[in-house]
């Protein structure tokens, strides 16, 4: 099956600071989505971005499908971006649509 | 719109019982999925179900299982239970198909089987 590497795995910053997050896979896909699970562990979804970029505040997100990587930025971090960011990939083939792969996740840490 | 909403969101278990959670998916979304996630594993796909037919299965064993309504709601059994059941299970929704592929989580059901 499809494969998901996620760097680094843990990121610790100072208020303020920006960060990039890499999301590896091994295939092709048809659904990318990047994920910030609170202490709750509720997931949030932050995007949906099999191709492209997209922007959301002081989040972005990039993804080259042909390279097959996805780059997940946040600026000026702020106490509450703390907590696990996972990407999560569905690969193209057949009906898997509804199968998304996970990474191991990146942990967060913003301090004051 | 209401979320998606899961119910219990906590149980307690022993050894060797069945437990069955529920998903209520959002509004107008015809496919559920459900994931496990633990601290050894990460998260791990269990099953979908698009329009009350199962589509996709993950590598779990037959002691979990699953089924759709014509509603959407979903529930999902696991029989049996072993201590490494303990887990957070996960239920999404999305349009389903060629409509969308965005999934949305609900909050989880916190399962601790003693």
């Amino acid at each position: 099956g499809i494969q998901v590497e996620q760097s680094p795995p843990d990121l610790i910053l100072q208020e303020g600071a920006n960060s990039t997050l890499r999301c590896n896979f091994s295939d092709s896909v048809n659904n990318l989505q990047w994920f910030h699970q609170n202490p709750w562990g509720q997931l949030i979804n932050l995007f949906y971005i099999p191709s492209g970029t997209k922007q959301n505040g002081r989040l972005s997100a990039t993804t080259v499908a042909t390279e097959r990587y996805s780059l997940l930025y946040i600026s000026s971090s702020q106490t509450t971006d703390s907590g696990v960011y996972f990407c999560a990939v569905s690969d193209a083939g057949g009906t898997s649509y509804g199968k998304l792969t996970f990474g191991q996740g990146t942990i967060l840490t913003v301090h004051p | 719109k209401a979320g998606v909403t899961q119910t219990p969101r906590y149980l307690i278990k022993t050894r060797g019982q069945q437990v069955t959670l529920s998903c209520s998916p959002i509004s107008g979304h015809r496919s559920v999925s459900w994931y496990q996630q633990t601290p050894g594993q990460g998260l791990q796909f269990l099953f979908e179900y698009f329009s009350e037919t199962q589509r996709n299965k993950g590598n779990f064993p037959g002691r979990f299982s699953g089924r759709q309504f014509s509603n959407s709601r979903s529930e999902m059994n696991v029989s049996t239970l072993e201590l490494g059941d303990s887990a957070l299970y996960l239920c999404a929704s999305s349009l389903g198909g060629l409509a969308g592929y965005t999934q949305y989580f609900g909050p989880g059901t916190r399962l601790l089987v003693l």
